[in-house]
């Protein structure tokens, strides 16, 4: 099993849509989390940070539930420009320094 | 403001040969990384530092070597290029965290083929 899953789409949704990725991990110690965006053939950039009780950036919203061990995203009012792959990562300090990426959930929004 | 810079852009090296990839930073940051990222896979640490002078293995370490001899610059070196190592190197820094609640700025990125 991979430390951090997700899947990988691709989500393809029309503008406007509201769409939602999950992520799960399996290391019970991940102690901080993350979700990055990634354009093709670009580097990730940070997207925002996961909390647990939840926080939003304009119409963006993640969440953390440390029980089950997942977090999420949600997109609300999709635009274009959204298109990219989304990065979860996840942060723990299991035997020493460890950052783990997801694969990444692709998605396009067309017009 | 560069943030992160990595050099070469793109390289195509045959089985055996060597090369060195250098990143840059001007952030003034403890931590720095390299990744490889393969389609499917996501990326994978290969080395990191956490200071001038210190470098230790990450995930898949075998076959590269570091080196972290200025704060500003972390180099991977490949020994003897196989191609299994054709992939996407990225570098990365970040700053000194205790609650490791930081975020990691990335460069441009090294597509390298091995033929």
């Amino acid at each position: 099993r991979k430390e951090v899953e997700q899947d990988p789409g691709p989500f393809n949704v029309p503008e406007g849509a509201t769409v939602a990725f999950n992520c799960t991990y399996s290391n019970s110690a991940s102690q901080s989390f993350f979700w990055y965006r990634q354009d093709c053939r670009k580097e990730p950039k940070l997207l925002m940070s996961v909390y647990s009780s939840g926080n939003e950036d304009g119409r963006f919203t993640a969440q953390l539930n440390r029980a089950s061990q997942y977090i999420s995203l949600l997109i609300r009012d999709s635009k274009l420009s959204d298109s990219a792959t989304y990065l979860c990562v996840v942060n723990g300090l299991t035997g020493g320094f460890k950052t783990i990426f997801g694969a990444g959930t692709r998605l396009f929004v067309k017009a | 403001n560069a943030g992160v810079t990595q050099t070469p852009k793109f390289r195509v090296l045959k089985t055996g040969q060597s090369m060195t990839l250098l990143c840059a930073q001007d952030m003034n940051h403890e931590y720095m990384y390299w990744y490889r990222q393969d389609p499917g896979m996501g990326l994978r640490l290969i080395h990191y530092s956490v200071g001038e002078g210190t470098t230790a293995k990450g995930e898949v370490p075998d076959g590269y070597n570091v080196s972290r001899l200025k704060k500003q610059n972390f180099l991977l070196g490949l020994e003897s290029a196989a191609p299994s190592q054709t992939s996407v190197y990225f570098c990365a820094s970040s700053t000194l965290a205790v609650t490791q609640t930081y975020e990691q700025y990335f460069g441009p990125g090294t597509r390298l083929t091995v033929t």
